[in-house]
């Protein structure tokens, strides 16, 4: 079955560090692959998205590339703000024509980061 | 949140009373999702509907049942509560088309004493 890997944290930076969460993950087809950020009290929302290999998703800075080699989709961004403080979810579907069975989540990472 | 409303955004009850909660959208989307959000566990995919009326089990279907009467309503339903089923519960929708995006609402904390 489909399974998603990432690091749980919680990850802690100063600001303007360097971030990475890693994330990798197994599945029988040829995934899309999606990064979700959850903020305290809210819901989750779509941060960036790749839907095959070697392609790269980007929004608000963070960035993610879609690595079929490695089955991997690391996110980053290159100077952190306090307000990226949040839950971040990655996440695949293996149903390249918009299948109903929603997503497979990782377990989340926590990520705070200090003034 | 994109046209997804939930209802009750909070509920505390007792051991072996019903409960349902409510997922209503105004996005006319097809598919919409029941997903709970527990430590340590992520996110769990309960039940999910692919049009009215039409709709399947999940990875934690167990104990849950789901009606979807309309297409803008998605209901989950526990008979008897148990206090394993406290959790925080998002509904998502998405269209069939392409990758498969989901768009959550803001979720509904249940708590069983």
């Amino acid at each position: 079955g489909n399974s998603v890997t990432q690091m749980e944290g919680p990850v802690t930076l100063s600001e303007e560090a360097f971030l990475t969460i890693n994330c990798t993950y197994t599945a029988t087809g040829y995934p899309s692959l999606f990064w979700y950020v959850q903020y305290p009290g809210e819901g989750l929302q779509l941060l960036l998205k790749a839907t095959k290999a070697d392609d790269k998703g980007s929004n608000k800075g963070f960035e993610a590339t879609y690595r079929k080699e490695t089955t991997s989709f690391h996110l980053e961004k290159g100077s952190v703000q306090v307000s990226d403080s949040a839950v971040y979810f990655c996440a695949l579907s293996d149903s390249s024509e918009g299948g109903a069975d929603g997503l497979t989540f990782g377990k989340g990472t926590h990520l705070i980061i200090q003034p | 949140d994109a046209g997804i409303t939930q209802s009750p955004r909070h509920k505390v009850t007792e051991t072996g009373t019903p409960v349902t909660l409510r997922c209503h959208q105004t996005e006319n989307h097809r598919y919409m999702y029941w997903y709970r959000q527990d430590p340590g566990h992520g996110l769990r995919l309960i039940h999910y509907s692919y049009g009215v009326k039409d709709t399947d089990k999940g990875e934690v279907s167990d104990g849950y049942s789901v009606s979807r009467s309309k297409t803008e309503d998605f209901l989950l339903t526990l008979e008897s509560a148990t206090s394993s089923q406290t959790s925080v519960y998002f509904c998502a929708i998405s269209e069939p088309r392409g990758a498969n995006v989901l768009t959550f609402g803001a979720g509904s904390r249940l708590t069983v004493l």
